[in-house]
């Protein structure tokens, strides 16, 4: 049983890059997040997902996209990197069933120059 | 709005002593879920412990126990005989029944030998 997992790990991208951060869990569960953390302010989410089909905008949404490809695959789009961007990716899903507990997963580490 | 505080940045416990992180928050519904996660350096989001705002009695999970003060709004995390492991990122969360989860900035915990 994987969880969550996350490719890849750590990305280098340069200002106006693009990339897709993958996830994808085999928990079936039907809500899925985007987060991302910086020093100092915690966990805020990009983007999350309800269920299959559908996506909804969080606190930080400007600049990314999402794709919630099936139940189990949520992916995080940057169209035009930024040096604010830079940060750490988590991507999460939720259980209903253990008290609404999240799983994270390890989280992409980018960097923006 | 909701919002959820923690206002220590950084605190620092003796191996085997007892340490209590601190946590406030705000909403204004009567049914939600409280959490504790913790980050090691690993980068790992791991669930600490689970509080549900209807139980009154305060959840325990081994050496982790909270103080949930419903009508304070307060969430504090203890943990006694802390050990070198415990040194990580602690953040509290609160979840209210829609989607969305509000993190605190963390709580920066050192364990010295």
């Amino acid at each position: 049983n994987a969880g969550v997992t996350q490719t890849p790990k750590f990305q280098v991208l340069k200002t106006g890059q693009s990339m897709t951060l993958q996830c994808a869990q085999d928990m079936n569960h039907n809500s899925m997040y985007w987060y991302r953390q910086d020093p100092g302010m915690g966990l805020r989410l990009i983007y999350y997902s309800a269920s299959e089909g559908t996506t909804d905008k969080g606190e930080v949404p400007n600049g990314y996209n999402v794709s919630r490809l099936n139940k189990r695959e949520f992916s995080l789009r940057l169209e035009s990197a930024a040096p604010s961007q830079t940060s750490v990716y988590f991507c999460a899903s939720r259980s209903r069933l253990t008290s609404y507990e999240q799983y994270f997963g390890p989280g992409t580490r980018l960097t923006v120059t | 709005a909701q919002t959820v505080t923690q206002s220590q940045p950084e605190m620092s416990v003796q191996e085997a002593e007892t340490v209590t992180l601190s946590c406030t928050y705000d909403t204004s519904e009567s049914d939600y879920y409280l959490f504790w996660y913790k980050q090691p350096p690993s980068r790992q989001m791991i669930l600490v412990i689970r509080q549900e705002a209807y139980k009154q009695q305060n959840a325990t999970e081994n050496r982790f126990s909270v103080n949930f003060q419903k009508a304070a709004k307060s969430f504090s995390l203890k943990i006694s005989d802390s050990q070198l492991g415990d040194a990580a990122m602690y953040f509290c969360a609160l979840f209210r029944g829609t989607y969305k989860y509000i993190f605190g900035t963390g709580t920066r915990l050192k364990v010295l030998a």
